[in-house]
């Protein structure tokens, strides 16, 4: 595609269910990365893909969170349990490579409510 | 750890006027640094990377300036309009471990009235 695409562009769900985040990379960039952005804050680094594989999932705060990328192009974002805390905008960049000089493509976000 | 500090959090100005906006990170060790914007509800856009060998970027009304050693870029924006009414992002490329990563300021939200 022309850019990097992420649905559903809203979600709101209550507490305690269970929600999946999906994300459309640049096609043939092989280099995918989810960030979590909360109000007033900048992006924070929560999971990267070389791939189909998880290359760092240092930044996913607890195992109630959980990324997968089968074929090395769609991304889903999974989150079992939600809470409260959990709202925020999650952002998916891609880029075509995990060089230094390759440059990260953001999409739009999802926007994550949780009642 | 690598932390980007932005200055001011806010910032609102006349139409016409020239701004700066200032970011500063605690480790020089970085491969480059990027400016966003973000609009109310949406994704970032890219508008000016400097590589860590470089020292400015310009794109139209805007200028980013980077001095690794001391920490600190600018980016300038030249008579301002009100559609550049934004928040804007600077982030650092580090590396952590063998895998490269973007830390993100918390940004400047800019306000200009017409």
């Amino acid at each position: 595609g022309a850019g990097v695409s992420q649905t559903p562009s809203n979600k709101v769900t209550e507490k305690g269910k269970y929600v999946e985040l999906r994300c459309d990379p640049i096609s043939g960039h092989t280099a995918l990365y989810w960030y979590r952005q909360s109000l007033g804050q900048g992006p924070e680094f929560l999971i990267y893909f070389q791939g189909t594989g998880a290359a760092d999932d240092s930044g996913l705060p607890n195992d109630r969170f959980f990324a997968v990328r089968p074929e090395g192009s769609v991304s889903t974002l999974k989150i079992q349990r939600t809470e409260r805390g959990d709202s925020a905008v999650y952002l998916c960049a891609s880029s075509l490579g995990q060089g230094a000089y390759n440059e990260q493509f953001f999409g739009p976000g999802t926007r994550l409510t949780v009642l | 750890k690598q932390e980007v500090t932005q200055i001011p959090a806010a910032l609102s100005v006349p139409e016409g006027e020239n701004l700066v906006l200032n970011c500063s990170f605690t480790d020089s060790a970085i491969y480059n640094l990027q400016w966003f914007r973000q609009d109310p509800g949406k994704g970032l856009t890219s508008l000016l990377l400097i590589q860590s060998s470089q020292r400015e970027q310009t794109s139209g009304r805007l200028n980013a300036s980077l001095d690794k050693s001391s920490g600190r870029s600018t980016l300038y924006i030249a008579a301002s309009q009100p559609g550049d009414s934004a928040t804007y992002l600077c982030a650092v490329k580090i590396i952590d471990g063998s895998n490269y990563k973007l830390t993100f300021g918390k940004g400047t939200l800019l306000t200009v009235n017409p």
